[in-house]
């Protein structure tokens, strides 16, 4: 499985966007990358996926560097309720059902 | 309705116990998953049913048997566990493999503790 490195924690102020990044250096051309959240008691909630282009949903915007061996995941107006952990989880087509999460960022969100 | 059920919620077995965790969606998903989830670590893929058929094992102790009846339903049987096999168990459904829309849903999980 392809690896994913995202920081350990991050802070941030509510009201303000939010940009969580993720490398992706061993990435292949069959990778899509997913993101998830998980929120305290709960289980993890699809975020966003994509390819090679960005994408925006209501949720959150992706960013996927041209050489794609990174993405950043950009909340536009963080919330108290987006803190959570995010999950950056490479998902390859060929074996598509396997979804497996690295460490993750813990988001803090301050009022 | 876009909702993985999980039942119990809670559940609390001895070690020489035979339990069974369940798991429900109706979404017409033809992929379904087990995770285990420790205190703070990101879940940890178990098991993947693809068109109800065992596709991916990820090297779990024969202790944890699971089973899908049929599209709908995911069991997790287990016997003879320890202690450190309490955690969060959480189950998920998705469509499978090059659908576009690939995204997984997950349960609330069944909070398992073994004494």
């Amino acid at each position: 499985d392809a690896k994913t490195t995202q920081p350990n924690s991050m802070e941030s102020n509510e009201e303000e966007p939010v940009h969580l990044p993720c490398n992706h250096s061993t990435i292949s051309g069959t990778d899509y990358i997913h993101w998830y959240r998980q929120l305290p008691s709960q289980g993890p909630e699809y975020v966003i996926h994509g390819l090679t282009s960005n994408v925006n949903n209501r949720m959150a915007s992706l960013a996927i560097a041209e050489d794609r061996k990174s993405s950043t995941l950009i909340l536009h107006r963080a919330t108290l309720r987006d803190a959570a952990v995010y999950y950056c989880i490479l998902r390859d087509v060929r074996y598509g059902n396997k979804l497996v999460f690295g460490a993750g960022t813990i988001l803090r969100v301050k009022s | 309705d876009t909702e993985v059920t999980q039942t119990p919620k809670h559940l609390v077995m001895g070690m020489t116990n035979k339990k069974s965790l369940k798991c429900e969606q109706h979404m017409g998903h033809r992929a379904m998953y087990w995770y285990k989830q420790k205190a703070k670590k990101p879940p940890e893929l178990m098991f993947v049913y693809s068109y109800e058929k065992l596709s991916i094992n990820e090297s779990v102790p024969s202790r944890f048997s699971p089973e899908c009846p049929n599209s709908s339903l995911l069991n997790l049987h287990l016997h003879a566990l320890q202690p450190e096999d309490s955690a969060l168990y959480l189950c998920a459904s998705s469509h499978v493999g090059r659908q576009l829309n690939t995204e997984a849903f997950f349960g609330q999980g069944t909070r398992l503790t073994v004494v």
